[in-house]
């Protein structure tokens, strides 16, 4: 059973614009959110998070959104860049030190 | 920043062999590790969490005695991939905290990536 869905394995935006990237959740325990960055054969890379208390967290060019009634986060990016093309992961935390991860968008940002 | 080092990045091996994935925080002291297993095409999927001093907590579904985790210092995890056969073929990549608190960020190390011929 997938807690944590990223129903978009692919993205794809033009250089400049607005990137938007989906995450749902079903578990309602989870109360911390994260999205990591993913380039090919490397680790992911921690970009930003947000607690369930808020419901916008912004970071530069970054800035995630959580609407918890909707059990819905998106992450934006703007303006997107080509170093921005990346696999990015949603992934949650419930109490526990267990990170449960989405299956990652791929983001392709065109120059 | 937080620098977790997995050691080595490629490894082929062959069926029925034994195979080492060492994993380091560098410039801080991680009580508790995290080693993950990456499928083509799906999300991260946690094995195991490896604890300084103790056994290691493994998930549902993971085989103890074929991936044996020892977390022997406060900076050193290893994950033993023993009598390896092709369908264990993958990307594994180990995670720690650099600060207390479970909703601090996991830093991760560049994963290895293991073939099994």
């Amino acid at each position: 059973d997938q807690q944590v869905k990223q129903n978009s394995p692919s993205l794809s935006v033009q250089e400049g614009r607005i990137s938007i990237l989906n995450c749902d959740y079903t578990n309602s325990m989870f109360d911390y959110f994260l999205w990591y960055k993913k380039y090919p054969a490397e680790g992911p890379t921690f970009l930003i998070s947000i607690s369930s208390i808020k419901d916008k967290n912004e970071d530069g060019r970054f800035t995630v959104f959580l609407n918890k009634s909707a059990k819905h986060l998106s992450l934006h990016i703007v303006p997107s860049q080509p170093g921005d093309s990346a696999v990015y992961f949603c992934a949650a935390l419930g109490g526990s030190e267990k990170l449960v991860f989405g299956k990652g968008t791929k983001l392709t940002v065109n120059p | 920043g937080a620098v977790v080092s997995q050691h080595p990045s490629r490894v082929i091996c062959k069926s029925g062999t034994s195979v080492k994935i060492e994993c380091r925080s560098l410039d801080f002291q991680a009580t508790t590790m995290f080693w993950y297993r990456q499928f083509p095409k799906k999300s991260l999927m946690l094995m195991a969490t490896s604890n300084e001093g103790s056994k290691a907590t493994y998930e549902q579904g993971v085989e103890k005695d074929k991936f044996l985790i020892n977390h022997a210092s406060l900076t050193l995890s290893t994950l033993t991939v023993t009598s390896a056969h092709p369908e264990d073929s993958s990307f594994y990549i180990c995670s720690a905290r650099s600060t207390r608190g479970y909703n601090s960020p996991l830093h991760f190390g560049n994963g290895t990536r293991l073939t099994v011929t």
